[in-house]
């Protein structure tokens, strides 16, 4: 079985600063890592994943994330944010054979100017 | 643009009442659909995994009889809350997961904000 936990429910932030959003998992198999950003009334939207490689991933909107498979951990990071990045964010963990994700709790980052 | 089309993407109801969701995948062929439910201040969870032509495996505490899902072909799946009452207000997404080329691929839907009065 697979877990995810979002230590932080919320992380207010001011514009241009550096932010990191903590993601730890638990999995008895190898997992595939996600983390998605829903914007207010909107669906889910990829924003970067490891799949394997290089443990630095990079996505999209200047976001980067780190896998540490010792600590279990996928945090997520922007050395400096926007007001438009204020959303919450979501950390996902996939089986390799597994289609079901199971999502973290959330952290709503909120940037203030 | 959207590869995975959700619809509709809000709807209000009556309690007592039954609502449908279309779940869409444009452009490729979804042989498995999930269905997610987010209560307010919750993740996603996973309520039912459906594969095209089969009944849908639903997660425990999902009742199946409350929330029927349909996946009569390749590139639509539907989710009808029968009978909604105000708990069953919630967001509702769906993931499409299918084959391109010789690669699996899995997109989420939009959501749909469901509204139970």
């Amino acid at each position: 079985a697979q877990s995810v936990t979002q230590l932080d429910s919320q992380v207010p932030v001011f514009e241009e600063a550096p932010v990191e959003l903590r993601c730890n998992y638990s999995s008895s198999v190898s997992v595939y890592l996600f983390w998605y950003v829903q914007y207010p009334n909107q669906g889910l939207q990829l924003l970067l994943k490891y799949l394997s490689g290089s443990t630095l991933v990079k996505g999209i909107n200047g976001f980067e994330a780190e896998f540490n498979k010792s600590q279990t951990s996928f945090h997520l990071r922007k050395p400096s944010v926007h007001i438009s990045d204020t959303a919450e964010y979501f950390c996902a963990v996939r089986g390799y054979n597994f289609n079901k994700f199971y999502f973290g709790s959330g952290t709503k980052l909120n940037v203030k100017p | 643009g959207a590869v995975v089309s959700q619809h509709p993407s809000r709807v209000i109801c009556k309690s007592g009442t039954s609502v449908k969701i279309e779940c869409r995948s444009l452009d490729f062929q979804a042989t498995t659909m999930f269905w997610y439910r987010q209560f307010p201040k919750q993740s996603l969870m996973l309520m039912a995994t459906s594969n095209e032509g089969s009944k849908a495996t639903y997660e425990q505490g999902v009742e199946k009889d409350k929330f029927l899902i349909n996946h009569a072909s390749l590139t639509l799946s539907t989710l009808t809350v029968t009978s909604a009452h105000p708990e069953d207000s919630s967001f509702y997404i769906c993931s499409a997961l299918g084959l391109a080329g010789a690669k699996n691929i899995q997109y989420f839907g939009a959501g749909t904000r469901l509204s139970v009065l």
